[in-house]
């Protein structure tokens, strides 16, 4: 297994443009997380799902957001009319339940969004 | 809620150790994890601790005291490569569902 691969993982939009990230877990792991890191920040939780059950969605996440996992497996994450303050890395990770040290999260390596 | 504090920069020298500081505050304390995290990378997962008491792992050790709120992460025998950003995450199940909730992250320069 390669772990967790997002893409694209460099993507410059202008402002008002969609866009969607797409992250594959490591196959097995029930649980996916996406989150967002912007520079001097620690990463910021904005949604997990378990299986394809959308399980909790940040209240900081504007209805501009919008995340899937339609069979359990891959996740989308799209950011409709992006605005420059949306320029982030974002972040997915994946796990087993519960979270334990045997089962702890896993990162795979971001996709940065430039909005101009 | 939830609030995590920790330095957000140190140094130190090649060969020493050194020792992160973390606090937290949570309502569904679930376990604490530290990462690595180096500039445009993913964070990698470094330790975890859910007991009080140290656990260590190579050069890296970390401690955590549940009634405090509290916990430490110490490297020893730095080495340049462990110039990086060290992430203090909690793992909090408030709510009835678990995820974790990172710290602003401490950057460590180590220098010859």
């Amino acid at each position: 297994d390669t772990g967790v691969s997002q893409n694209p993982r460099h993507k410059i939009t202008k402002r008002g443009q969609n866009v969607t990230f797409r992250c594959d877990p490591i196959s097995e792991h029930n649980r996916l997380y996406w989150y967002r890191q912007t520079l001097g920040q620690g990463p910021e939780f904005l949604t997990y799902f378990q299986n394809e059950a959308q399980l909790e969605k940040s209240r900081l996440l504007s209805d501009r957001f919008s995340a899937e996992r339609p069979k359990g497996s891959f996740s989308t994450l799209e950011i409709q009319r992006t605005e420059q303050g949306d320029s982030a890395m974002y972040l997915c990770a994946s796990s087993l339940v519960p979270t334990t040290s045997g089962n702890t999260i896993y990162f795979g390596e971001g996709s940065w969004l430039t909005v101009v | 809620g939830q609030n995590i504090d920790q330095p957000t920069e140190m140094t130190a020298t090649e060969g020493a150790i050194v020792q992160i500081n973390c606090t937290y505050q949570t309502s569904g304390f679930n376990g604490l994890f530290w990462y690595q995290q180096h500039a445009g990378e993913a964070p990698t997962f470094l330790s975890y601790n859910v007991l009080d008491g140290l656990e260590e792992k190579g050069r890296f050790s970390s401690f955590l005291s549940r009634s405090k709120g509290y916990s430490y992460l110490l490297l020893k025998e730095l080495q340049m490569k462990d110039s990086a950003s060290y992430l203090c995450a909690v793992s909090d199940i408030s709510g009835g569902y678990n995820k974790l909730i990172f710290g602003a992250g401490t950057r460590l320069a180590v220098h010859p």
